[in-house]
């Protein structure tokens, strides 16, 4: 992957409605895909990855991903946000076919829950 | 599960000063990784390893050492620390990708420095 693009570096969204974070990625291959999350002062931990099993992903905490070859788009949804998911969101690709796998990080969306 | 560790979690430097940071991961993982964070530039790549005894540069690897004597352990150095360092640093481990999600990142909980 030559580029991971996320398309909103903050979303906010009120307690209970759906949540949608849009990643695009720019590649010649299909890479692998990721999304992580980071809470205030902590590590990232792995949401949800893509293994080419399915093309919607299922992930912890509710998050699935669809995997879109033909719009290269990997967009994180949520039918239902809760507070506890406040945090910064990571969309990560991955391409074997790079020098040392390459990892190329997007640069993040901010998701605010309100109350 | 340890998976990823780093030490020290948070560190006050003057100017000028030097220290290590230390990864130590217990998954027999070939690639190890140094990121810092700093607002609004979500995580940047200082240097990376691929195999025990091998490294190499990243984005922003002026200012910073590393060394991987051992596969488990990676440790990052600074010099003659400067302000423009304060960051949070982040390692991160993983096997070689394979393609279809076989690459998946593991992170430590991060190291928090200051340069006065």
């Amino acid at each position: 992957a030559q580029s991971v693009t996320q398309l909103d570096s903050h979303v906010s969204v009120s307690e209970g409605t759906p949540v949608l974070l849009r990643c695009n990625y720019s590649s010649s291959y299909s890479p692998s895909l990721f999304w992580y999350v980071q809470h205030p002062n902590k590590g990232l931990q792995l949401l949800l990855k893509y293994t080419s099993a399915a093309t919607l992903v299922k992930g912890i905490n509710g998050f699935e991903a669809e995997f879109k070859k033909s719009e290269t788009s990997f967009h994180l949804t949520k039918p239902s946000a809760h507070m506890s998911d406040a945090a910064e969101y990571f969309c990560v690709a991955r391409d074997p076919r790079e020098r040392d796998d390459k990892i190329i990080f997007g640069k993040g969306t901010r998701l605010h829950i309100l109350p | 599960n340890a998976g990823v560790t780093q030490t020290p979690k948070f560190r006050v430097l003057k100017t000028g000063q030097s220290m290590t940071l230390l990864c130590a991961q217990d998954m027999n993982h070939e690639y190890m990784y140094w990121y810092r964070q700093d607002p609004g530039m979500g995580l940047r790549l200082i240097h990376y390893s691929v195999g025990e005894g091998t490294t190499a540069k990243g984005e922003v690897p002026d200012g910073y050492n590393v060394s991987r004597l051992k596969k488990q352990n990676f440790l990052l150095g600074l010099e003659s620390a400067a302000p423009s360092q304060t960051s949070v640093y982040f390692c991160a481990s993983s096997q070689r990708d394979r393609g279809y999600g076989t690459g998946e990142l593991f992170f430590g909980e991060g190291s928090r420095l200051t340069v006065l």
